[in-house]
């Protein structure tokens, strides 16, 4: 079963650092986004993306971070400058056709997420 | 915006019972997922259900849209349930802030 895939799982990193999260979405979706939750609070939308822009973002999402889709696999979520209160797992998810069975177009897939924690 | 409540926020129940959560949203959704955090952290996708009723063996969903509620039940719980469970609706997926399951053996 294709599955949204997400690097790395965990993640250390100084504050006023950048962090790069990196995400294989499920191959043929067309929709992507990011997600982020904060230990033990209920996830919070960050972006989606489509066609190659933001299709719409949160008033989380400013402009401390950006996504990217390099090349035809990969879907990253960059922190600019790194802030104690980033810390958080951050999910990927992806929808919009594909090869998952049964799925629904809007169906959203989750990644196993990358904890991000910021010192 | 779209507010989702959901309960109980807490739930201990034995292993054998059955367990209903409700999920309440205040305006119509195209879209609605139940989702399952497990002890590790990651989602899993119980059910893409915007209307209608969906079972997959011990689990099943029931969403009624015009009334603007979904239910997941969960039929002779195991420990392996424990965790969150998440509703989530609309196309940038607001979630609720889930019902935390705890099964004990």
């Amino acid at each position: 079963e294709p599955e949204v895939t997400q690097t790395p799982s965990h993640q250390v990193t100084q504050m006023g650092q950048e962090v790069i999260l990196h995400c294989v979405p499920i191959s043929n979706h067309l929709y992507f986004y990011w997600y982020r939750q904060i230990l033990g609070q209920k996830v919070e939308f960050l972006v989606s993306f489509y066609n190659n822009e933001i299709s719409e973002k949160s008033e989380i999402f400013d402009d401390q971070f950006s996504v990217e889709r390099p090349d035809g696999s990969n879907f990253t979520l960059k922190i600019r400058s790194t802030k104690l209160e980033d810390s958080a797992m951050y999910f990927c998810a992806s929808s919009g056709g594909g090869l998952v069975k049964y799925a629904s177009y809007n169906e959203q897939f989750f990644g196993p997420g990358t904890r991000l924690t910021v010192l | 915006g779209i507010q989702v409540e959901q309960s109980p926020p807490d739930l201990i129940l034995q292993e054998g019972a059955n367990s209903t959560l409700r999920c309440n949203f205040s305006d119509s959704v195209n879209n609605l997922q139940w989702f399952h955090q497990n002890p590790w952290g990651q989602l899993i996708n119980l059910f893409y259900i915007p209307s209608g009723t969906k079972q997959n063996g011990r689990l099943s969903a029931t969403t009624v849209a015009t009334e603007r509620y979904s239910l997941l039940y969960i039929s002779s719980s195991q420990t392996t349930d424990s965790g969150v469970y998440f509703c989530a609706v609309s196309d940038k997926i607001i979630f609720g802030k889930g019902t935390r399951l705890h099964i004990l053996p």
